[in-house]
């Protein structure tokens, strides 16, 4: 199957400050999603981001599928902002691979 | 805005078993999944359900695991004799016909005692 890392594991933020959530495949995927896991483990859809620049608000992602790599953009970072972001490609019948996720407390 | 709903939001059960874990996808869906993650692990695919049949699963879906959509709305997950091992939250997501992205339930966490 398809090996997902995220980095980094875990990332203090000042409120306020920007960051970026990275996520490597080690292999090509068909599909690639960002999703952030709130306190109560919902998995909240941020990005459906194959490929391309996308912008939510605060939040932009960008998929480089030839290079097989995600880049998470979080600006201005606020204490909502908190709890894991998860990465996930898509092989085979678009079953999803996950990473382990990326640990995120924004500090007042 | 149509969403992924599942029921029980918790069970709790003593080993050997059985379960029946629920959801309903978002209408006019074509595309099932289930999966699961343990507590402080990253999420794991089971299975992928096209078409009325199993399309695809992982070896974690052994003989213990089935899964059903007993009507047009609902789609199910039975684990029938349950293991200390299974306690995890487990997620159902749909996708539509016409792109190939997951929508996600907001998960049965499921306890084993």
């Amino acid at each position: 199957g398809i090996q997902v890392e995220q980095s980094p594991p875990d990332l203090i933020l000042q409120e306020g400050a920007n960051s970026t959530l990275r996520c490597n495949f080690s292999d090509s995927v068909n599909n690639l999603q960002w999703f952030h896991q709130n306190p109560w483990g919902q998995l909240i859809n941020l990005f459906y981001i194959p490929s391309g620049t996308k912008q939510n608000g605060r939040l932009s992602a960008t998929t480089v599928a030839t290079e097989r790599y995600s880049l998470l953009y979080i600006s201005s970072s606020q204490t909502t902002d908190s709890g894991v972001y998860f990465c996930a490609g898509g092989y085979g019948n678009n079953r999803l691979a996950f990473g382990k996720g990326n640990q995120v407390v924004v500090i007042p | 805005e149509p969403e992924v709903t599942q029921t029980p939001s918790h069970q709790v059960t003593q080993m050997g078993q059985e379960v029946i874990l629920r959801c309903v996808p978002i209408s006019n869906h074509l595309y099932f999944y289930w999966y699961r993650q343990i507590l402080g692990q990253k999420v794991e695919f089971l299975v992928s359900f096209y078409n009325n049949e199993i399309s695809e699963k992982s070896e974690i879906f052994d003989d213990q695991f089935s899964v059903e959509r007993p009507d047009g709305s609902n789609f199910t997950l039975k684990i029938r004799s349950t293991k200390l091992e299974d306690s995890a939250m487990y997620f159902c997501a749909s996708e539509p016909w016409d792109y190939n992205e997951q929508f996600f339930g907001p998960g049965t966490r499921l306890t084993v005692l």
